[in-house]
């Protein structure tokens, strides 16, 4: 039984650009939900997503955005990347009726913006 | 922002010792739960314990939680090298779907 997985492991991108993350959450789960850990932090809550559609939000600017498809996989976005961005990016699955038991997490795509 | 706060920061003990971390929190919550991180990789779940919790076991873990002070500890006993790790307190409230994060306690368990 595959647990949550991320792509890519590392990445570095430059200020402006653009970038993509992706997750496959855990066999039979249904809601993903997105940490960002800035290091030496504990993990911030992005968003999370369940039935396709963006169930909460965190205190994260539009920059970031996701996507959840009918495999339940998700992805996400973020624009015009800042110094800022760098970190390590979570993602995390559960069932949407105990979403706030625990949650499986991947291990996680690690951001360098320069 | 963070819900969370652990204490110590960081912990370093020898092996066969107990480590004891403890969290505190702000608002109230539905459970509190623990997560081990190693070396900046993925999150892994310990033990979680609900509101109405006062104590729970798992293995060489025992977690305590006191809802009036808005606290919890850690208790890993007989301490290996493979327990060093950050680790982490996250709380769930019943209508916000997200975990709340602390900033996390560095433990060194050494050989």
């Amino acid at each position: 039984d595959a647990g949550v997985t991320q792509s890519p492991t590392h990445l570095i991108k430059t200020r402006g650009q653009q970038v993509t993350l992706r997750c496959s959450p855990k066999s039979g789960h249904d809601t993903v939900s997105w940490y960002q850990q800035a290091l030496g932090q504990g993990p911030q809550f992005i968003f999370q997503y369940y039935e396709e559609e963006e169930r909460q939000r965190g205190n994260f600017p539009d920059r970031f955005s996701g996507h959840q498809f009918p495999n339940y996989s998700s992805e996400l976005n973020v624009n015009a990347l800042l110094l800022g961005d760098s970190a390590l990016y979570l993602c995390a699955s559960s069932l949407s009726k105990t979403s706030t038991d625990t949650q499986y997490f991947g291990p996680g795509t690690r951001l360098t913006v320069l | 922002s963070q819900q969370g706060e652990e204490d110590p920061q960081a912990l370093s003990i020898q092996e066969g010792e107990n480590a004891t971390m403890n969290c505190s929190y702000k608002t109230s919550i539905n459970n509190l739960q623990w997560y081990r991180q190693n070396s900046g990789r993925g999150l892994v779940h310990l033990i979680l314990i609900r509101s109405n919790e006062r104590e729970k076991h798992s293995g060489r873990l025992r977690v305590t939680l006191d809802t009036s002070k808005k606290s919890s500890s850690l208790l890993i006993t007989a301490s290996r090298a493979a327990d060093t790790a950050s680790y982490f307190c996250a709380t769930g409230r019943g209508s916000n779907y997200k975990l709340t994060f602390g900033k996390g306690t560095l433990l060194t368990v050494n050989p």
